[in-house]
Order: structure tokens, then C-alpha cells, then sequence
């Protein structure tokens, strides 16, 4: 079954620290991969998206992310963490031969101290 | 709108009645899909609508849930017989077409059956 991994169920940082939040994607076809936020009480903000051609992917809010055929990985990166960053991060795959359904992991929850 | 409007943002219903969750897209957008996220879980893909039509129902869990969009703008998600396990967030997105998977979320309605 198509799956996505977030290991890390909860993530604390130091505010200016970099942060980087992993995602494993079940093998398959070609794999199509987002990252999106939900702040508590808000709907889920897309960050940025991968279909194809350059690897490394600038989003909104200073994000990126990578994405690892070999490893099967789309891990999410930001250099120097913002309080504002606190949220649930949540990676997401749809496949190329399987429609339109987002396959969501079970999120990250992102806490940064001062 | 300039966003993905859910209404009722809350609701609380008692176990074995019926409820209507209502989602109205963005203006133009043609897809619709409906989630529905569980505490402390991904959001899960419910369906997906392409204008008026039903494109994707794969993800309801029974019969007791419905979805229709008569007029390919606003929708409405139905649930029969509420349970307790149906007690989740519900979240609608809507998208420029099928094939853009970036979805713009709403915020959601948090439904309690008691």
C-alpha cells in the first residue's frame, strides 16, 4: 500500500537554529510530493510541491525541501527557525498511476523555544 | 472567496442523527475533495469531485456517508446515523483542476458525536 513515513513525531528547536523534518515515501510509480503546514485552528497551507526536473525545491516562508529517488526521502529543510514556525507539518505523496487522492503521513509537531 | 469557506466551523451532534457538512471552493475551481482528519492523524482522503460529478468516492468509509455538488460549486458532505467514531475534523480543498495538486484547504469542520 502507498504509505508515507514522518518518523519524528515530535520536533523541538532553538529559534534561529536550522531545522530539518524527514519524509519516506512507499516505492512505486512516479511519485508526486508536498509538504504542507496546519497551525492549530488553521487549514492545511501548502509549503511546496515536487512533479518533476530540479531536485531541490524552494517553497513559501523560507522552506525547501529534497527530493532522494534512492532514498526515497522528500525531507524538509529551513535554516534559521522562527517562533512563528510552530505548527504540524504534515508530507504528502499522490503517484502518477493512482488519481488524485493526497496520502498524508501522520504529521510532525514543530515546537521552538526561545 | 478568497479561500475555502467550511460551514459550521463546530458541531455537535448526538449519536444516530444526521448531519450536513457544507463546503463552498474558491470561485472557479473545478475540483473539490473532501478529508477527513482524525486526532493526532493525517488527514484522509474521503472524495473527489471534478464539476458536478463524483470523480473518486473510493475513500468513504460506508454507506452512511454521502457528498454531492449539484450546481459543481458548493458541496455537501452527509453522514447518516452519526457514531462516535465519526467524531473528526473535516476538511474540503478545492483546486483550479484535477490536475493540480496543490490544494487550497479550508479550515475545516471539528465534528463531536456525543
Amino acid at each position: 500500500a502507498q504509505s508515507v513515513t514522518q518518523p519524528d513525531i515530535h520536533i523541538t528547536v532553538s529559534e534561529g537554529a536550522s531545522l530539518e523534518l524527514r519524509c519516506n515515501y512507499s516505492y512505486g510509480a512516479t511519485p508526486y510530493l508536498f509538504w504542507y503546514v496546519q497551525s492549530p485552528g488553521q487549514g492545511l497551507q501548502l509549503l511546496l510541491k515536487y512533479f518533476s526536473g530540479d531536485t531541490l525545491v524552494q517553497g513559501i516562508k523560507g522552506f525547501e525541501a529534497e527530493f532522494k529517488r534512492s532514498q526515497s526521502s522528500f525531507n524538509l529543510r529551513k535554516p534559521s527557525v522562527h517562533w512563528s514556525d510552530a505548527a504540524e507539518y504534515f508530507c504528502a505523496v499522490v503517484y502518477s498511476n493512482s488519481g488524485y487522492a493526497l496520502n498524508f503521513g501522520k504529521g510532525t509537531s514543530l515546537l521552538v523555544t526561545p | 472567496g478568497a479561500g475555502v469557506s467550511q460551514t459550521p466551523s463546530n458541531k455537535v451532534t448526538e449519536k444516530g442523527k444526521y448531519v450536513e457538512l457544507r463546503c463552498d471552493p474558491i470561485s472557479g475551481h473545478t475540483a473539490l475533495y473532501w478529508y477527513r482528519q482524525s486526532l493526532g492523524q493525517g488527514p484522509e482522503f474521503l472524495i473527489y469531485f471534478q464539476g458536478t460529478g463524483a470523480a473518486d468516492d473510493s475513500g468513504l468509509p460506508n454507506d452512511r456517508f454521502f457528498a454531492v455538488r449539484p450546481e459543481g460549486s458548493v458541496s455537501t458532505l452527509k453522514i447518516q446515523r452519526t457514531e462516535r467514531g465519526d467524531s473528526a475534523v473535516y476538511l474540503c480543498a478545492s483546486s483550479p483542476d484535477g490536475l493540480n495538486y496543490g490544494y487550497t484547504f479550508g479550515s475545516g469542520t471539528r465534528l463531536t458525536v456525543v
